[in-house]
């Protein structure tokens, strides 16, 4: 099992161009996630879903847009892309049947916007 | 909403002693504590975790321990090795860890000295 992939690991874009990132998980996951991470600011939920055709907005939703079309996949997409965008971006997931609500996470997406 | 604050940002110790991050939360009624481990350029991952019903859990070097009354909780690493440096967060949920996902402090960054 590959657990939570994400595409691409590293992009550049300039202000005002738009993106997507791709999250793939092969666990059977329901629950999806995208956080940012920024020096000193921990981890930050962008928007979450909690099962295939449904999303929902986490602590800095604005300026990203989501998707949940298959189960296995979560796509996070950028607009209109501005530099206090530049970040990490992590997916997660986790089993909606567990006590644990263990997130297993990707290994990041490096973005930088000029 | 839940705020996770996280002490100290960095922590420097040297090989085969203790380490010793602590954490408070807000939200009285957070009930999941886990712990995870970030390796440089990896994703996080779940180390160990605690429910409010529970004081301390202990898994081969390390501990995590919460004070309910005090709304603080602690991880703490004996016999430190090499392997131990990255960033450890905490982070605090009143869903048990479900779909909304979790309030992350902001990160410790563990460096064992040789």
């Amino acid at each position: 099992n590959a657990g939570v992939t994400q595409t691409p690991k590293f992009r550049v874009l300039k202000t005002g161009q738009s993106m997507t990132l791709l999250c793939a998980q092969d666990m059977n996951h329901e629950y999806m996630y995208w956080y940012r991470q920024d020096p000193g600011m921990g981890l930050r939920l962008i928007h979450y879903s909690v099962g295939e055709g449904t999303t929902a907005k986490g602590e800095v939703p604005d300026g990203y847009n989501v998707s949940r079309l298959k189960k296995q996949n979560f796509l996070l997409g950028l607009e209109s892309a501005a530099p206090s965008q530049t970040s990490v971006y992590f997916c997660a997931s986790s089993y909606s049947g567990s006590d644990t609500g263990e997130l297993f996470f990707g290994e990041g997406s490096r973005l930088t916007v000029l | 909403g839940e705020n996770v604050e996280q002490h100290p940002s960095t922590l420097s110790v040297q090989e085969g002693d203790s380490a010793v991050i602590k954490c408070t939360y807000s939200d009285s009624a957070s009930n999941y504590f886990p712990w995870y481990k970030q390796e440089l350029g990896k994703g996080p991952q779940l180390i160990i975790d605690i429910r409010s019903n529970v004081g301390e859990k202990k898994d081969q070097r390390i501990a995590v321990t919460l004070n309910k009354t005090a709304k603080h909780f602690s991880l703490h690493i004996t016999e430190t090795q090499p392997e131990d440096s990255a960033v450890y967060f905490c982070a605090a949920s009143r869903s048990g860890g479900g779909a909304d996902g979790l309030t992350f402090g902001k990160g410790t960054h563990l460096i064992i000295q040789p």
